[in-house]
């Protein structure tokens, strides 16, 4: 595609339900990263794909979050028995490959009420 | 000790004016460096990248990475009301991954 796209662009919840968040990332790109950005907050390093594989999930909170890619392009972001402190924007960004500029999507907005 | 640290501003520069934005970071093994910008409520836009020690120039921006002092700035030359923003900066640390990790950000206000 042109570009990143994200879906849903926003998701409220209820506390304890479970929500899924998609990423596409542009067309031939092999590195995918999760990030979250609470409310005036700095960028925070979820989880990074090169293909499939995802060498670094480091940055996962909670064995709440879990993120999967497949056939190198869609990923997937499940966070399990949503709490309020999930509530942020997730951002998703792909690159060519790993160590080369990255590019955004606009970012799903999660609200857990 | 921040893997990337920025100031967090706000930085003011009347129109016209250069504004010259900061960024130290901790990983000598870093190989990549990127400013992002991001306007309130919107995601981060790429606006430069540098791999190599010393200048870029692409318009009115101007990146310089000294990797000896593990320092990367942006240069904007006439800075114009619209580049009221905050702008991130970005390392690539090289290990078993390639984690971009994010400095907090310093917000920049352009005065007319």
């Amino acid at each position: 595609g042109a570009g990143v796209s994200q879906s849903p662009s926003n998701k409220v919840t209820e506390k304890g339900k479970d929500v899924e968040l998609r990423c596409d990332p542009i067309s031939g790109h092999t590195a995918l990263y999760w990030y979250r950005q609470s409310l005036g907050q700095g960028l925070e390093f979820l989880i990074y794909f090169q293909g499939n594989s995802a060498p670094d999930k480091s940055g996962l909170p909670s064995d709440r979050f879990s993120a999967e890619r497949t056939g190198g392009s869609v990923s997937t972001l499940t966070i399990q028995r949503t709490q309020q402190e999930d509530s942020a924007v997730y951002l998703c960004a792909s690159s060519r490959t790993g160590g080369v500029e990255a590019f955004f999507g606009q970012g799903t907005r999660l609200t857990v009420v | 000790q921040k893997e990337v640290e920025q100031n967090s501003g706000p930085l003011s520069v009347p129109e016209g004016a250069i504004a010259s934005l900061n960024c130290t970071y901790s990983d000598r093994g870093s190989q990549s460096f990127f400013w992002y910008r991001q306007y309130s409520g919107k995601s981060p836009e790429l606006i430069m990248f540098i791999y190599s020690n010393g200048d870029k120039e692409d318009g009115r921006f101007t990146a310089q990475l000294n990797k000896a002092s593990q320092y990367v700035s942006l240069l904007i030359r006439d800075s114009q009301p619209s580049d009221s923003a905050t702008y991130l900066c970005a390392v690539n640390r090289v290990d078993s991954s390639y984690k971009l990790i994010f400095g907090s950000g310093t917000r920049l206000l352009v005065r007319p």
